[in-house]
């Protein structure tokens, strides 16, 4: 089955820098790639996918990179923001397959 | 459009009794998954359904836990003889299809006495 490994797992960056989330995955069948968001005591949240036909995906600060051949995938946030602060969960999945998330990533931007 | 809604959001049970979270999906959507996260800890997955089926509970104990999602009304997970160790957050997805976003919940926090 999908293995999906996510580091770093703690992430403290000045506000204003970028940060580099990078995950990796190990069935090639995988073809959906989801970014979460959790604050603390909410929900997580989708932020941005990508799919296997697409190599890179861009929404105002946040990007999500993918390379099909390494099985890695990663979320680039620029000019962090304090409120960029949560942790943050991949996620991988191929049709008719659950999601399987990464453990996690707690990000703190440092004013 | 409202989102996925589980309720209660906070239940307290005394150890030995039942609880009985409930979530009901997006409209449009058909698959419900639910979740379990500990504080400062990730999403462990519990079981996945469709209407009326379960298509995937492996992440679910074999004992005292067990969900269902009717034609009618929400699904509900639901947790016999609590013990101190089934406190937790539980969440509850849905998506319209397996590749697709899952939307979440708010969650309900059990907390066990």
């Amino acid at each position: 089955g999908e293995n999906v490994e996510q580091h770093p797992s703690t992430l403290s960056v000045q506000e204003g820098d970028s940060a580099v989330i990078k995950c990796t995955y190990s069935d090639s069948a995988s073809n959906y790639f989801p970014w979460y968001k959790q604050e603390l005591g909410k929900r997580p949240q989708l932020i941005i996918d990508i799919r296997s036909n697409v190599g890179e995906k861009k929404d105002q600060r946040i990007a999500v990179t993918l390379n099909k051949t390494a099985k890695h995938f990663s979320l680039h946030i620029t000019e962090t923001q304090p409120e960029d602060s949560a942790v943050y969960f991949c996620a991988a999945t191929a049709y008719g397959q659950n999601f399987v998330f990464g453990p996690g990533t707690r990000l703190s931007v440092l004013p | 459009n409202a989102g996925v809604m589980q309720n209660p959001r906070h239940l307290v049970r005394r150890r030995g009794q039942e609880a009985r979270l409930r979530c009901s999906p997006m409209k449009g959507h058909s698959h419900v998954y639910w979740y379990r996260q500990l504080p400062e800890e990730g999403l462990k997955f519990m079981v996945y359904l469709q209407k009326e089926n379960i298509i995937d509970e492996s992440g679910m104990p074999k004992e005292r836990f067990s969900a269902e999602f009717p034609k009618e009304g929400p699904s509900i997970l639901r947790i016999q003889q609590v013990v101190r160790g089934d406190s937790a957050a539980y969440f509850c997805a849905s998506s319209g299809d397996t590749d697709q976003p899952q939307h979440f919940g708010d969650g309900t926090r059990l907390s066990i006495l």
